[in-house]
């Protein structure tokens, strides 16, 4: 199966700051590659699908971009809402398989 | 609106049986494959299983297959998970989502989540 790693595992960072986020594929999947965010106690909610494309409702301070085995994702400046764990998902091949997340906390 | 919404968790014994469900509403179930996702107790989101919008094609984790069994009844709009020969290490949030449409999100993606059933085995 394909293992995603994401980096780091934690990022202190203060509202406003840039947020830089990094997901590793063990093999090639294209920009078969979606981004959630998770906040405690609530469901997952879809960010960005095929790499770079936000979905409906996502503001544009995030954004997507990589191919192939690396991917990041930024969000421009931190609003307190942003504050949260970040998992990537591949689909390029089954199993779909998620990375172990990225918790974004304030500083 | 949309919404799913998770029932049937609970605690039950290692080796025993449990089915969660979940209800679907406002779209037209029918038309979409929907997924299982779990979360263990502090750990991050492991994808469980799809099922095709007709029920006739599902797609498993190497870690559940053969146990876990993912099902749909169209005529009432609800998904379920059956789950045999229960392990520990199955205790979980879990998490019935809804497959991207293909239009504006595209397949195997998640786009709509419940909120979680919780499932503890234990003795």
């Amino acid at each position: 199966e394909i293992v995603l790693t994401q980096s780091p595992a934690t990022l202190s960072l203060s509202s406003g700051e840039r947020a830089t986020l990094s997901c590793r594929a063990s093999q090639s999947i294209g920009t078969d590659l979606g981004w959630y965010q998770q906040k405690p106690g609530q469901a997952p909610r879809l960010l960005i699908h095929d790499a770079s494309n936000r979905a409906t409702g996502i503001p544009a301070r995030f954004s997507g971009s990589g191919s192939e085995t690396d991917f990041t994702l930024t969000i421009s400046s931190l609003e307190p809402e942003d504050f949260a764990v970040y998992y990537c998902q591949q689909r390029a091949k089954w199993p779909l398989t998620f990375g172990g997340g990225t918790k974004v906390e304030i500083k | 609106q949309v919404h799913l919404v998770e029932s049937g968790g609970g605690v039950v014994q290692p080796g025993r049986s449990l089915r969660v469900s979940c209800a679907a509403s406002g779209f037209t179930f029918s038309g979409y494959a929907m997924h299982w996702v779990r979360q263990a107790p502090g750990k991050g989101l492991e994808w469980v299983g799809v099922i095709s919008y007709d029920g006739r094609l599902s797609f498993y984790a190497d870690s559940v297959k053969g146990r876990l069994t993912i099902s749909r009844d169209n005529s009432k709009n609800t998904l379920y998970l059956q789950m045999n020969s229960l392990r520990a290490e199955d205790t979980a949030v879990y998490y019935c989502a809804r497959d991207g449409d293909s239009t504006s999100v595209p397949r195997y993606y998640m786009d709509v989540w419940g909120k979680g059933a919780t499932v503890t085995v234990s003795s």
